[in-house]
C-alpha cells in the first residue's frame, strides 16, 4: 500500500514563527498537494506540485509557500504563522487521475 | 472557477432506513471522487467515478455519476451505525490528476440505533 506520511501529528506554535511541515510518499509518485481542513469548509488546495522542484499556487496559497527537493518529499512552510493558519494540514500525493492517497494530517495550532 | 455542492451538510437518520447524498459542481469533469473521514482521522478513498453513467457499489454505499446533469450521489442503504461519519465529495479539474481536487463542504452523518 502507498504510504503517506506526515511527520507530526500535532504541533503548536507561537505567532510569528517560521514553520515547516513535512510529508513523505513511498511510491515515486509525481504529483503531490497540501491541503487544510476547517470545519464547515471542506478541504482547501493550498500548492500542489507536479515534479521536482515544480510548484503550483492552489486556491489559498497566501502565507504559506512549499519546497520540493526530492520527489518523495514536500514541504509546507508558513513564512510567519498567524492565528488564522490554525487548521488541519493534510498532504496527498497521486500517480494518476485515480491514486489519491492522503496522509494522516497535522493539527496545527498557532498561539 | 470549479465550485463543489453537496447536502444535505448534516443528516441524522435511523438504522435500517435508506438515503441519498447530493454532489453538484459547476464545471465539466470527468473525475468525481467519495471519500470517508472519521473524526480525527484522514481521508478513506470509497469511489472513484471516471465516466459519465459510472456506477459503484461496496457493501451498502453506491455512487453515481451523471457529467451531463454535473451530478453524484452517494446511496445508502439500510444504514447502520458504523457508516456515521463525514462524507466528502471531490472533483478533478483538467490538469489530468496533477492539478489537485476540489471538495465539498463534507456531509456530517449521523446513525442513530
Amino acid at each position: 500500500d502507498v504510504k503517506v506520511t506526515q511527520s507530526s501529528r500535532y504541533l503548536v506554535k507561537r505567532t510569528g514563527e517560521k514553520v515547516f511541515l513535512e510529508c513523505v510518499q513511498d511510491m515515486d509518485h509525481e504529483n503531490m498537494f497540501w491541503y487544510r481542513q476547517d470545519p464547515g469548509l471542506g478541504l482547501r488546495l493550498i500548492y500542489f506540485s507536479y515534479d521536482v522542484k515544480m510548484k503550483e499556487k492552489g486556491d489559498i496559497p497566501e502565507g504559506y509557500s512549499v519546497s520540493r527537493e526530492k520527489k518523495e518529499r514536500f514541504s509546507l512552510i508558513l513564512e510567519s504563522a498567524s492565528t488564522n493558519q490554525t487548521s488541519m494540514y493534510l498532504c496527498a500525493s497521486s500517480p494518476d487521475p485515480v491514486g489519491y492517497t492522503f496522509g494522516s494530517g497535522t493539527r496545527l495550532t498557532v498561539v | 472557477e470549479l465550485k463543489v455542492e453537496q447536502n444535505p451538510l448534516f443528516l441524522s437518520m435511523q438504522e435500517g432506513k435508506n438515503y441519498t447524498i447530493y454532489c453538484n459542481y459547476s464545471t465539466t469533469s470527468d473525475r468525481l471522487y467519495w471519500y470517508r473521514q472519521d473524526p480525527g482521522k484522514s481521508l478513506e478513498s470509497l469511489f472513484v467515478l471516471l465516466s459519465n453513467g459510472a456506477v459503484k457499489q461496496e457493501g451498502r454505499l453506491m455512487a453515481s455519476l451523471d457529467t451531463k446533469a454535473r451530478l453524484s450521489t452517494l446511496h445508502i442503504t439500510a444504514a447502520v451505525h458504523d457508516l456515521s461519519a463525514t462524507y466528502f465529495c471531490a472533483v478533478g479539474g483538467p490538469g489530468g490528476g496533477a492539478d489537485g481536487l476540489t471538495f465539498g463542504k463534507g456531509t456530517h452523518l449521523i446513525i442513530q440505533p
